[in-house]
């Protein structure tokens, strides 16, 4: 069975700070999708990622893609409290998404 | 607005009841699909549509009956429920099914949160 593993699950940092949210997975794909979800709110998506090696950026946010290690991040430069939210990275097998279990980040002043 | 509804937005209901959830989506997308979000969980998929035709079933239990019409609308009929099953139910789309286009980004609703007594 196909494992999408997030760390941290839980990540309270402070406002300025960076940080890396990593994403394991199981088989080879490469796509990635992450999300952003607030409470009570719909998943919104931050970034796709579709090929070895792809960076995007966007704001304070930039993801990449390393499919030989099977392995994405999500990283964080100086981060501000309205990224407090929980994120997803989702991995695509062509098939099925399959969804990591998400890490909820605070970001306290 | 992500350009997928999803009502009611909250619904409680007893074991018992008869309910149903909607979606409707509008972005002229070809597939559709609803999810389990539960505490601590991934996201569980429980249905594909694709162009109205029903191309994955998860192992989810009959007490669940999806519903698509036309490509634009998904349904979600709940009967005879248990407690385990209260949890936040989302829908999503994409552009086409599956395994048919280099990357197929899906799209969300605002999701039901569920909650049997």
């Amino acid at each position: 069975e196909l494992k999408v593993e997030q760390n941290p699950l839980f990540l309270s940092m402070q406002e300025g700070k960076n940080y890396t949210i990593y994403c394991n997975y199981s088989t080879t794909s490469d796509r990635l999708y992450w999300y952003r979800q607030d409470p009570g709110k719909s998943l919104e998506s931050l970034f796709v990622l579709l090929s070895n090696g792809a960076v995007k950026q966007e704001g304070r946010l930039m993801a990449s893609l390393d499919t030989k290690a099977r392995l994405s991040t999500l990283h964080i430069t100086a981060a501000v409290h309205d990224l407090s939210a929980t994120y997803f990275c989702a991995v695509d097998t062509g098939n099925q998404f399959y969804f990591g279990t998400g890490t909820s980040l605070t970001v306290i002043p | 607005e992500t350009g997928v509804t999803q009502t009611p937005r909250h619904l409680v209901m007893g074991m018992t009841n008869k309910k149903s959830l909607k979606c409707e989506q509008h972005l002229g997308h070809n597939a559709m699909y609803w999810y389990k979000q539960s505490a601590k969980k991934p996201l569980e998929l429980m249905f594909v549509y694709s162009l109205e035709e029903r191309v994955e079933n998860n192992s989810v239990p009959s007490r669940f009956s999806p519903e698509c019409p036309n490509s634009s609308h998904l349904f979600l009929h709940l009967h005879t429920l248990q407690p385990e099953d209260s949890a936040l139910y989302l829908c999503a789309s994409s552009q086409a099914p599956p395994g048919t286009y280099t990357y197929n980004e899906q799209f969300f609703g605002p999701g039901t949160r569920l909650t049997v007594l």
